[in-house]
């Protein structure tokens, strides 16, 4: 069975600062997808950012970039030059290759400090 | 082009009604699941949908029910509801093809559904 797991239910960052999400997960596949997702309160949740397991290249997106670990099971997100925007509740998500059925993990809530 | 759109985005029922959920995928996309969002449970899948048949379900009891239309419409259904049924129902929609982009699920704005 796949798991993710994020240990972080709530963090807060200062306005311009750099902040990291932990997600760890649980799979006994080779090939799979890995993924962050944004929502802001009251509004719909967004693709942050993908990493495709078979890459060894860690994915970035603007401000927005992850640490693939691998063998560890680990897909942090690190945030850079954090703005008021950000503020959201953030969901890793992991896909299996079949791409049938994604696992979310609990969610951390970012809160982006003026 | 056009997001998932899910109608209707509020809704309160009362225990032991039954509630239709809808959902519109984005164009040309025909993969739907459904997932429930509480507080304490983050999202739950419920079921996939993919050419009108559910390719995988979650661990719901079988008061939660979907389907798919030819045009990749989807349907959720709670009957007998509780008063745990309420929630956040959101549904996404990817292409699901062979791409690994193509796996990406574009979510809807969630139908809040409160059971008194």
């Amino acid at each position: 069975a796949q798991t993710v797991t994020q240990s972080q239910p709530e963090m807060s960052v200062q306005e311009a600062e750099t902040v990291t999400l932990s997600c760890t997960y649980d799979t006994s596949e080779n090939n799979y997808y890995l993924f962050w997702y944004k929502q802001p309160p009251s509004r719909q949740m967004i693709l942050v950012i993908r990493q495709e397991a078979y890459k060894q290249q860690n994915a970035t997106e603007n401000r927005f970039s992850v640490n693939f670990q691998k063998a560890a099971k680990s897909f942090s997100l690190k945030i850079s030059d954090s703005q008021l925007g950000d503020t959201a509740m953030y969901f890793c998500a992991f896909m299996t290759n079949t791409g049938n059925q994604f696992y979310f993990g609990t969610g951390t809530s970012l809160t982006v400090i003026p | 082009k056009a997001g998932v759109t899910q109608t209707p985005r509020y809704l309160i029922k009362t225990r032991g009604q039954q509630v239709t959920l809808s959902c519109s995928p984005i164009s040309g996309h025909r993969s739907v699941s459904w997932y429930q969002q509480t507080p304490g449970q983050g999202l739950q899948f419920l079921f996939e949908y993919f050419s009108e048949t559910q390719r995988n379900k979650g661990n719901f009891p079988g008061r939660f029910s979907g389907r798919q239309f030819s045009n990749s419409r989807s349907e959720m259904n709670v009957s007998t509801l509780e008063l745990g049924d309420s929630a956040l129902y959101l549904c996404a929609s990817s292409l699901s093809g062979a791409l690994a982009d193509s796996y990406e699920q574009y979510f809807g704005p969630g139908t809040r559904l409160t059971v008194t």
